[in-house]
Order: C-alpha cells, then structure tokens, then sequence
C-alpha cells in the first residue's frame, strides 16, 4: 500500500519552461489536492478535486492548471514557469472533504 | 474565506516539559480541526485531530482542544521527547477546503 506517491521528487526549470507533476494514490479517495510549502508561509492550497470529474481553485490558483485524469491520479501543470513557483508541492488526498488528508512525499522545485 | 493563526512559531522546551501551540480561527462554519507533523525534509503527517462537537481529544502525551465560541485550538504535548522536534501545523476545514496555520517549529532540548 504506497498511499500518495508523486513524482518528480526535485526538478530544475529554467524561466518559462513547462513541466508537470504526477500524483496517485491507491486509497480509493475521492478528493485530492495540491499545495505549495514556502518558508514561513505553510501550506497554501492551489487546486482540488472533491470527486473525479471536478476541480476547484484553491487560494494560490494563478500559473498551474490541473487535471483529475481519473479517480487516482491527480496531475498540475506549470505551463511557463516563473522564479516565484519555486517551491515544494505537495499532493494530497482524503476520503472526502472534510476527513484526514493523506500527503506524499513532496517534489522541491526550482524555476530558475 | 478562513483564516487561521498559528503561534508561536518557534518553540523551544526542555526534555519532558510540555509544549502547547495554539491557533485561532475566523469562520465558524469550520468544524474539522487536524494537526499534523512534519519531520525536517518529510512529508506532513496527522497526529491528531478533533470535530467541532468535541471539546477535547486525547493521544497518549498529545492532546487537542478545541473553544467553539472562542474560535480557538490549541495542541498540547506532555513530557517532551527529541523525536518530538518537528514543524506543526494546525489546520481548520470548512466542509470543502483544508486551511493551514504558518507552522510552529518545535525543538526539544535535551
């Protein structure tokens, strides 16, 4: 049982480079997310997934998209990277809502 | 939307002190409240969490409480261990959306 795994687990861009970042969970969650961590700032939602088939934007939503391809996988997409997406993303998932979410491993990115 | 304030954010206790992190939070239509620890370079893990129908949660040397009408939580840990060093983060969920506190970074001292 992996849970949340992502992947790449680091990556280097360069300014307007486009990447995506893969998610999958083996829980059978309906809702996953994706959030960034910078120092001092926490965890900052960007999109989720309440079910397969749905998106929301989160509260940093500006630069990514996101597509739920299927109810495990969860992917985000940088389509011109720009030096203030360096971060560490996380994905997430929960049951629903609104119960314990789950997280993988993190990928550390930088846009440089 | 909410907003959730953690503090402090840093703390530093001696080995087998107690520890106490506290956040408020601004709307109450929250009723979900986790807190999950993140060792230095891993992924955030839940350690406990409480519902809004619940005034207070127990685990072993951790435990969480919860003021409906003050809009605050707070984690308490007791006798402090070195494995206890990691960054916290409470979080409060409105039914749709987790929202997290900035972090306390916890060390203990041996």
């Amino acid at each position: 049982n992996a849970g949340v795994t992502q992947t790449p687990k680091f990556q280097v861009l360069k300014t307007g480079q486009s990447m995506t970042l893969q998610c999958a969970q083996d829980m059978n969650h309906n809702s996953m997310y994706w959030y960034r961590q910078d120092p001092g700032m926490g965890l900052r939602l960007i999109y989720y997934s309440a079910s397969e088939g749905t998106t929301d934007k989160g509260e940093v939503p500006n630069g990514y998209n996101v597509s739920r391809l299927n109810k495990r996988e969860f992917s985000l997409r940088l389509e011109s990277a720009a030096p203030s997406q360096t971060s560490v993303y996380f994905c997430a998932s929960s049951n629903t809502l609104n119960t314990e979410a789950f997280f993988g491993q993190g990928t550390r990115l930088t846009v440089v | 939307g909410e907003n959730v304030e953690q503090h402090p954010s840093t703390l530093s206790v001696q080995e087998g002190d107690s520890a106490v992190i506290k956040c408020t939070y601004s709307d109450s239509a929250s009723n979900y409240f986790p807190w999950y620890k993140q060792e230095l370079g891993k992924r955030p893990q839940l350690i406990i969490d409480i519902r809004s129908n619940v005034g207070e949660k127990k685990d072993q040397r951790i435990a969480v409480t919860l003021n409906k009408t003050a809009k605050h939580f707070s984690l308490h840990i007791t006798e402090t261990q070195p494995e206890d060093s990691a960054v916290y983060f409470c979080a409060a969920n409105t039914g749709n959306q987790f929202y997290f506190g900035t972090g306390t970074s916890l060390t203990v001292i041996p």
